[in-house]
């Protein structure tokens, strides 16, 4: 069965700090691993990877994937309280995406 | 990318009765999903929304329960059907951006509490 595990599956931190979120699967026909961020209700789009060792990145935001050893990371440098969501990973099998349980990270002042 | 809007946006709803969502994207776009996502956990996808044919489930849900509707290629609608308070959760549908093709992205939600 398709798996997408997230750790930590929370983190506190304060302001200016950098973050590491990690997302390791198991999943059959791999298409894509896609990052997004939920702040309310709908989970809005960061990343999609698809090839191994390319960056992607978006000005504080950056995201890597191991197609070898199976898993991505999605780095938040010089953090910022609108950073506050929980982040979700998932990954593309056959026309199908399979989420993680989250990470939940919180940015204090 | 495609822009998503979903009605309602939350509703509150009594046990044994049933809730159509709607979900209406500004493009045409050949692959619609529904998700739920109950109280602190992840996104769990319902079912894939075929334009011309049957929804196609994932194990667990069944039509009788939550059937879909997919008449063009801009619109579905999903029903919740003889509610419980265990189908409390956000109701999210998303599509395929057709460029990218393995971007989804998602509409807005719908917040959904059975009493």
């Amino acid at each position: 069965e398709d798996k997408v595990v997230q750790s930590p599956l929370s983190l506190v931190v304060h302001e200016g700090d950098t973050v590491t979120l990690n997302c390791s699967y198991e999943v059959t026909n791999f298409r894509s691993l896609l990052w997004y961020k939920q702040e309310k209700k709908a989970p809005t789009f960061l990343f999609m990877l698809t090839s191994s060792g390319i960056e992607k990145k978006s000005g504080r935001l950056s995201s890597i994937l191991d197609k070898k050893e199976l898993f991505s990371i999605l780095n938040i440098t010089a953090t910022q309280t609108g950073d506050s969501a929980v982040y979700l990973c998932a990954v593309g099998g056959a026309q199908k995406l399979v989420f993680g349980q989250g990470t939940r990270l919180t940015i204090n002042p | 990318s495609a822009v998503i809007s979903q009605k309602p946006s939350r509703d509150i709803c009594q046990r044994g009765t049933s809730l159509t969502i709607q979900c209406q994207v500004d493009s045409q776009v050949t692959m619609m999903f529904w998700y739920r996502q109950q109280p602190g956990q992840s996104l769990t996808l319902i079912a894939t929304a075929n334009q011309g044919s049957e929804a196609t489930y994932e194990s667990g849900f069944v039509i009788d329960k939550f059937p879909i509707s997919r008449p063009n290629l801009t619109f579905s609608t999903l029903t919740v059907s003889n509610m419980s308070p265990e189908d409390s959760s956000i109701y999210l549908c998303s599509v395929e951006d057709g460029a990218n093709s393995y971007e989804q992205y998602f509409g807005p939600g719908t917040r959904l509490t059975v009493t």
